[in-house]
């Protein structure tokens, strides 16, 4: 199986904040990764897929980057609504896995 | 509206069985692969199995942790896709979700979840 790594696994920082949250494959999937931002007792909501591309809907604010092994998701100015949880997950080989989550909290 | 609704969730014994449904509107649903994942309380997000679309033979995929235990089904018809779960165990316990992909694309549409929970 595929491991996926996310660093780190929890940040604070503030409102207007540029953020970005690191995530690696245990081994090359192309682009085949995908982010999603997790509230509590919410849904996961998607972001990103093909580690670049946005999701309808989803502000331009969120950036995603990366191929084969490493991939970033960068947050430009942090809103309220965007402290929450974020997965990445690789669907290039099955089983599909997730990374363990990065925890973005208020300062 | 684009939506998937998940449904069946329950307080089961172990060894016991439970069968999820997951109805999707507003978009097509024979055209998406539709996927299972659960989130344990406080956990993170586990992929379990996903059912092809009619296009791709409704072929299935599973992780080991469920397979020979639960079963992903759909049915076109009703717009619906099933997750039966047999011979479950206390580490069963979770919300789950459904979600499903167009081609090209991944998980880019998810139910609001239902807990199945484990125990005697």
């Amino acid at each position: 199986d595929i491991q996926m790594t996310q660093s780190p696994s929890s940040l604070s920082a503030s409102v207007g904040d540029r953020v970005t949250i690191t995530c690696r494959a245990s081994q090359g999937i192309g682009n085949s990764l995908a982010w999603f931002q997790q509230t509590p007792g919410k849904a996961p909501k998607p972001l990103i897929y093909a580690a670049s591309s946005l999701q309808s809907g989803v502000p331009s604010k969120f950036i995603g980057s990366g191929s084969g092994t490493d991939f970033t998701l960068t947050i430009s100015s942090l809103q309220p609504e965007d402290f929450a949880t974020y997965y990445c997950q690789q669907y290039k080989t099955y089983p599909f896995t997730f990374g363990p989550g990065t925890k973005v909290e208020i300062k | 509206e684009v939506q998937l609704v998940e449904s069946g969730g329950d307080l089961v014994q172990p060894g016991g069985s439970v069968r999820l449904s997951c109805a999707g509107s507003g978009f097509i649903f024979s055209d998406h692969h539709m996927d299972w994942v659960r989130q344990a309380p406080g956990k993170g997000l586990e992929w379990i199995g996903r059912i092809r679309h009619k296009g791709r033979g409704y072929t299935t995929e599973y992780a080991a942790s469920v397979r020979g235990r639960f079963t992903v089904s759909r049915d076109d018809s009703q717009n619906s896709v099933y997750l039966q779960m047999n011979s479950l165990k206390t580490e069963d316990t979770a919300v789950y979700y459904c979600s499903s992909s167009a081609e090209g694309n991944c998980f880019d549409k998810w139910g609001q979840g239902t807990l199945v929970a484990v125990s005697s």
